[in-house]
């Protein structure tokens, strides 16, 4: 049962544009959410985190937005640049600090020049 | 960056043959953790350990065993290696206190032939 699920497998965007990575959850305690960007043979690192008590948390052309009643969260990517190609994950875990994250599928993201 | 080396790299294996798989950490960190990354299921945890000696499942962990004598090292055994083990192993590591944040080493690449 993927509790975390990420539902487009890729996404091809032009440069310049936004980008809009989306991820579902089912359990309704998850309260922590987090993003990683991940390039071939290398590991996922952390992209941006928000917690349940905000529904939007920014950093520089990242935004992730959080909307709790229908469970889903996304990643926004604005303007997208070629670096940003890659795939991205959501995870998800029950509270802030909280040891064990629950990832999702993953979505490879290809920025068009 | 996070000091994480996992070792081999990449292996080659036989089925039925035994392979273990070595993460070393040098930020003296409490968490470390096991992933595989397969297509189609994202990063799922197969162990993690709080503290050493102190180890507990994920959601994979079946054929897996783990063993953690120091702080620094975290290794992966599996017993007798199928087909079905194929996959990217990630070590991942994560400071007590914080805010969940991983830390991922560049992966292992196991093909059990």
């Amino acid at each position: 049962d993927q509790q975390v699920k990420q539902n487009s497998p890729s996404l091809s965007v032009q440069e310049g544009r936004i980008s809009i990575l989306n991820c579902d959850y089912t359990n309704s305690m998850f309260d922590y959410f987090l993003w990683y960007k991940k390039y071939p043979a290398e590991g996922p690192t952390f992209l941006i985190s928000i917690s349940s008590i905000k529904d939007k948390n920014e950093d520089g052309r990242f935004t992730v937005f959080l909307n709790k009643s229908a469970k889903h969260l996304s990643l926004h990517i604005v303007p997208s640049q070629p670096g940003d190609s890659a795939v991205y994950f959501c995870a998800a875990s029950l509270w802030e600090g909280a040891q064990k994250l629950v990832f999702g599928q993953g979505t490879r993201l290809t920025i068009n020049p | 960056d996070a000091g994480i080396t996992q070792s081999p790299r990449h292996k080659v294996t036989e089925t039925g043959t035994p392979v273990t798989l070595r993460c070393h950490q040098t930020e003296n960190h409490r968490y470390m953790y096991w992933y595989r990354q397969d297509p189609g299921h994202g990063l799922r945890l197969i162990h993690y350990s709080y503290g050493v000696k102190d180890t507990d499942k994920g959601e994979v962990s079946d054929g897996y065993s783990v063993s953690r004598s120091k702080t620094e090292d975290f290794l992966l055994t599996l017993e007798s290696a199928t087909s079905s083990q194929t996959s990217v192993y990630f070590c991942a590591i994560s400071a007590s206190g914080g805010t969940g944040e991983l830390f991922f080493g560049e992966g292992s690449r196991l093909t059990v032939l």
